[in-house]
């Protein structure tokens, strides 16, 4: 099925400093969403960004699906300590199907 | 308040023990989904349903069944047959659209499975 590479793994970063996690696909996705999983929680959806070159941002959060739709991203501008967690992008599995495939996420710890 | 409700919290399985995970919604959606969370992998498929009375294997199916009796309700079992069943075990839910764009997933708060 439709696999979507996610990296970093892990990304400290001091509170204040900026982060990027990169989502990338070897095919074309049709879309992609985006969640955000806190420390012993559960995944809350973010985004979902559907058009070629799309770019939506949320306050200090900004989402980039790539012009041939084979990859996206996440930059957090002035990370906060309430910013830990884990980040998941998710695309559909390959072949028309609507079932989200998740990549294995970007841990993100900012230290204070 | 509508949301997703699983239980237990936390699960203990004796060796050669079926357990089974609860899993509800009130969102009316009409598709429902198991995840296995183990560090570091992600999320992974393990069944999934559309309709009432069908569901379909994800990646990791083996060892695992599910039913889908009720539009609200989706339960897993795991059984004896799965060798490695410690992990999070996350339940979601969501509409099914056409279309490019996909319905987004609601999670319940999850299972921690142990074996004992």
């Amino acid at each position: 099925g439709q696999q979507v590479m996610q990296i970093p793994q892990y990304q400290h970063v001091q509170e204040g400093e900026d982060f990027t996690t990169y989502c990338n696909s070897s095919t074309t996705l049709s879309n992609i969403q985006w969640y955000k999983q806190r420390p012993g929680g559960h995944p809350v959806f973010l985004i979902q960004l559907v058009k070629s070159g799309e770019v939506k941002k949320q306050k200090r959060l900004t989402f980039q699906f790539g012009e041939a739709k084979k990859n996206s991203s996440l930059h957090i501008t002035a990370t906060q300590t309430t910013d830990v967690g884990t980040y998941f992008c998710a695309a559909p599995a390959s072949g028309g199907s609507y079932i989200p495939t998740f990549g294995r996420g970007t841990s993100l710890i900012v230290h204070p | 308040d509508g949301g997703i409700t699983q239980s237990p919290k936390y699960l203990f399985r004796k060796e050669g023990q079926n357990v089974t995970l609860s899993c509800e919604q009130n969102l009316n959606h009409d598709a429902m989904y198991w995840y296995r969370q183990d560090p570091g992998q992600g999320l992974r498929l393990i069944y999934y349903s559309q309709i009432v009375n069908d569901f379909q294997k994800g990646d990791i199916a083996e060892g695992y069944s599910v039913s889908r009796e009720k539009k609200e309700s989706f339960p897993l079992t795991v059984t004896s047959a799965q060798k490695n069943p410690t992990a999070f075990y996350l339940c979601a839910s969501s509409k099914i659209t056409g279309g490019p764009s996909n319905e987004k997933l609601f999670f319940g708060s999850g299972t921690q499975l142990s074996v004992l």
